[in-house]
């Protein structure tokens, strides 16, 4: 059965701070997905990883994944008060896409 | 081009009546994914639905929960008789097959007191 971790599970952190997020699983997987999720609201596509060395960037967030590791992390860059929100990483390892194993989250608090 | 649509957004039960949770995918979407949300924790697969089809349903519950989506119209998740611990948010995902990934609706906040 496919098991994702993901640690910190609660990050409260200043801004302009750097961080990493990470995210195991248990088998080998397709794809891996990351999300954020603002209270209340539904999941917001972030970053999709599909091979090992996979590194991609979107403002202050980067995503890369380490298959041999069974290992994602999302680091955060100087980070700011609009990227406090819950994050989840996902994983595909059936070959449907969108059958996802989710992590149990990372509540990220940026303060002033 | 609207995304998926959940319908209703938040809906309170009392204990023992039925839930019905709408999904209109996105236009071109044929395929359907259903997922709750437990309070802090990530979501999880309930099942998986092509048009007119129940593809994979491993992560339905065996009793009171079931789900369809007809030619015409949208999915549905149906849960008869909730009890607390069905409370929880329920997500639909669409996409056009399932090699694609899927876009998540707003969800569905489902009370039951």
């Amino acid at each position: 059965e496919l098991k994702v971790e993901q640690n910190p599970l609660f990050l409260s952190m200043q801004e302009g701070k750097n961080y990493t997020i990470y995210c195991n699983y248990s088998t080998t997987s397709d794809r891996l997905y990351w999300y954020r999720q603002d209270p209340g609201k539904s999941l917001e596509s972030l970053f999709v990883l599909l091979s090992n060395g996979a590194v991609k960037q979107e403002g202050r967030l980067m995503a890369s994944l380490d298959t041999k590791a069974r290992l994602s992390t999302l680091h955060i860059t100087a980070a700011v008060h609009d990227l406090s929100a819950t994050y989840f990483c996902a994983v595909d390892n059936t070959g449907t896409a969108s059958k996802l194993t989710f992590g149990t989250g990372t509540r990220l608090q940026v303060t002033l | 081009n609207a995304g998926v649509m959940q319908n209703p957004r938040h809906l309170v039960r009392r204990r023992g009546q039925e839930a019905r949770l709408r999904c209109s995918p996105m236009k071109g979407h044929s395929h359907v994914y259903w997922y709750r949300q437990l309070p802090e924790e990530g979501l999880k697969f309930m099942v998986y639905l092509q048009k007119e089809n129940i593809i994979d349903e491993s992560g339905m519950p065996k009793e009171r929960f079931s789900a369809e989506f007809p030619k015409e119209g949208p999915s549905i998740l149906r849960i008869q008789q909730v009890v607390r611990g069905d409370s929880a948010a329920y997500f639909c995902a669409s996409s056009d097959n399932r090699e694609t990934e899927a876009f998540f609706g707003q969800g569905t906040r489902l009370t039951v007191v």
